[in-house]
Parts: C-alpha cells; sequence; structure tokens
C-alpha cells in the first residue's frame, strides 16, 4: 500500500493564504480521490474538501483542493484564514478497498 | 437529525474482547457502507474496516486483521465492531463514519467517538 505524507505543522497569521501539500508515496495521485478532513480539539472530524476539490454543503469557498499528477500530491488551500480555522488536518485517499491517511498537518493561527 | 453514535468503549486488559456499537438515525442506514476509523492519543487518524452497505463485503487494515470484526444489523440501524485479542496499542478513540453513497471511500458523515483503553 501506498503512504500520504504531510508536513507536521504550519503557521500563517489571520487573513493570509495556506497551502497544506500531501503527497503519495506510490501509484498515481490521480487514480483516487482525495479528500480533505478538519479536526478541532475535543470534536469529530469534518470533510472539508472531497473528490479532490470538491466543496461540502456548508463548508465556505476560502477551502480549496487540487491535484498536481506532476509532483503526485494534493493540496488543501484555505484563504482569508480565520481562527477558527486553527486545527488538524487530514488528506485521505483509498486503493485496494484499503483506506490510507496522511499523518495530519497541525495548521496554527497566530 | 442526521447522526450516528457510538457506544460500547471503555478500559479492557490485554488479550480480552470488547464490542463497539453504532447507532444511526434520521437516514436508510441500509443505504450505505460504514467505516470504523480510530485515532490514538497523540496519534493520526487510522482507517480501520469498512463493510458494504448490504455486509456482502468486508475490508480490514492489516494490524486487526484476523482479531477484529465489523458486521451490521440492517434491521436495528446497528454497526459493530468485536475486537478480540485486544493489545495496548489498540487503544484509541473509535469513530464510526458513514461512507457516501457515490463514493464509499469518503468519510460524509462521523461520530463523536468512544475511547478504548486497553491496559492492564
Amino acid at each position: 500500500n501506498f503512504m500520504l505524507t504531510q508536513p507536521h505543522s504550519v503557521s500563517e497569521s489571520p487573513g493570509k493564504t495556506v497551502t497544506i501539500s500531501c503527497t503519495r508515496s506510490s501509484g498515481n495521485i490521480a487514480s483516487n480521490y482525495v479528500q480533505w478532513y478538519q479536526r478541532r480539539p475535543g470534536s469529530a472530524p469534518t470533510a472539508v474538501i472531497y473528490e479532490n476539490n470538491q466543496r461540502p454543503s456548508g463548508v465556505p469557498d476560502r477551502f480549496s483542493g487540487s491535484i498536481d499528477s506532476s509532483s503526485n500530491s494534493a493540496s488543501l488551500t484555505i484563504s482569508g484564514l480565520k481562527t477558527e480555522d486553527e486545527a488538524d488536518y487530514y488528506c485521505q485517499s483509498y486503493d485496494s478497498n484499503h483506506v490510507v491517511f496522511g499523518g495530519g498537518t497541525k495548521l496554527t493561527v497566530l | 437529525q442526521v447522526q450516528v453514535v457510538e457506544s460500547g468503549g471503555g478500559v479492557v486488559q490485554p488479550g480480552r474482547s470488547l464490542r463497539l456499537s453504532c447507532a444511526a438515525s434520521e437516514f436508510t442506514f441500509s443505504n450505505y457502507g460504514m467505516h470504523w476509523v480510530r485515532q490514538a492519543p497523540g496519534k493520526g487518524l487510522e482507517w480501520v474496516a469498512v463493510i458494504w452497505y448490504d455486509g456482502s463485503k468486508k475490508y480490514y487494515t492489516d494490524s486487526v486483521k484476523g482479531r477484529f470484526t465489523i458486521s451490521r444489523d440492517n434491521s436495528k440501524n446497528t454497526l459493530y465492531l468485536q475486537m478480540n485479542s485486544l493489545r495496548v496499542e489498540d487503544t484509541a478513540v473509535y469513530y464510526c463514519a458513514r461512507g457516501q453513497l457515490a463514493l464509499i471511500w469518503y468519510f460524509h458523515l462521523w461520530g463523536r467517538g468512544t475511547l478504548v483503553t486497553v491496559s492492564s
């Protein structure tokens, strides 16, 4: 099975834009959809992006997702950062009936 | 409202068993594939198992294969995880998650989790 690698942490100021990467170790990133989940302390995870770049209803358009086959990676971009965006973010994909999560990225908004 | 609620967690000794339940409400449970996902203390999310909407197919992560069994009772709108031969490293919050109709691998709805602690 493949692995998804994310940076351990990122930080940015309110109002700025941040991008979190998720690199697939083997196999084509475009072969299987990538999802992104937000997990705030004490809360269950919620999806912010599904199928690479789709936003679930209720998720603001400040959140966007993309994939890049040249780097075999996916990215989550959050623009106009707010303090409420501070959370852990996980990318997720699948292959051969197994699910893989990235290790998670802690976003600090300061 | 549409939700899933886990129960059955607790403290158990290594080698013992525990059964988790996940009660679904306000949606047609029998239409959806369901998953268990866990998060160990200080660690990231780890997928555990999936079961097809009709129970016909089940898949597991390697570390629980042969020890855990996922099942469902569509007449009771309930998902289960039977955990046998528990290990200290199985200590985690266990989440029940619903797949999306069009893509079972997209966790569209999550519960709040139930804590399992394996300790002597």
